[in-house]
């Protein structure tokens, strides 16, 4: 079946250093994006989204690149903070309008 | 304000009993989910609701229920047919159709023993 996946379970990350979190997607059809922030014992957070007619979206301190031709979605964090820490997900939506959610990646920032 | 809530946060339930957890939302959502997140995994969806009185299977149904008589609830039942019922349960919601993201809860943790 098709699904969403991240390349690199963990990251460990310098702090006050930029962090990309990467995403493979398999369907095609997919034309919305979404990252979300899961800090332990707590529900996802949206982060950012970006829709399927655009290749990049900033927010405060984060930008989603999206490379449809590679399938191929990042998230960029800057200047990386403690805050920070926590499981990143990307989702994809396809055609049934449901999310289909990635394995997630673990974000560990270094003092 | 507006939000999706779960109750109980922390459950703990004897091995063969039946538990229902709550989820409720004020966001006037169309759509909601449930999802089953073990230690260090992703999230796997259980059951899923576009409109009231209706509701679809997810990718591991198996020893769960649902209802969907109102728009604001959807609880979940854990019944004693679920082999290994000890997760991490989140539920969501979003408006239908169209370029819409999920809002979770806060998750309840759910201990059999």
């Amino acid at each position: 079946g098709e699904s969403v996946g991240l390349h690199l379970p963990t990251l460990s990350v310098q702090e006050g250093d930029n962090s990309i979190i990467n995403c493979a997607y398999s369907n095609s059809a997919s034309d919305y994006f979404i990252w979300y922030k899961q800090e332990s014992g707590k529900g996802p957070q949206f982060i950012i989204d970006i829709r399927s007619n655009m290749d990049k979206r900033q927010g405060q301190r984060v930008t989603v690149l999206l490379n449809k031709t590679v399938k191929h979605l990042s998230l960029q964090i800057a200047a990386t903070q403690p805050g920070d820490s926590a499981v990143y997900f990307c989702a994809e939506k396809g055609n049934d309008y449901k999310l289909s959610f990635g394995a997630g990646t673990t974000v560990t920032v270094r003092a | 304000d507006g939000g999706i809530t779960q109750s109980p946060k922390y459950l703990f339930r004897k091995e063969g009993q039946n538990v229902t957890l709550s989820c409720e939302q004020n966001l006037n959502h169309d759509a909601m989910y449930w999802y089953r997140q073990d230690p260090g995994q992703g999230l796997r969806l259980i059951y899923y609701s576009q409109i009231v009185n209706d509701f679809q299977k997810g990718d591991i149904a198996e020893g769960y229920s649902v209802s969907r008589e109102k728009k604001e609830s959807f609880p979940l039942t854990v019944t004693s047919a679920q082999k290994n019922p000890t997760a991490f349960y989140l539920c969501a919601s979003s408006m239908f159709g169209g370029n819409y993201g999920y809002t979770f809860g806060s998750g309840t943790r759910l201990t059999v023993v």
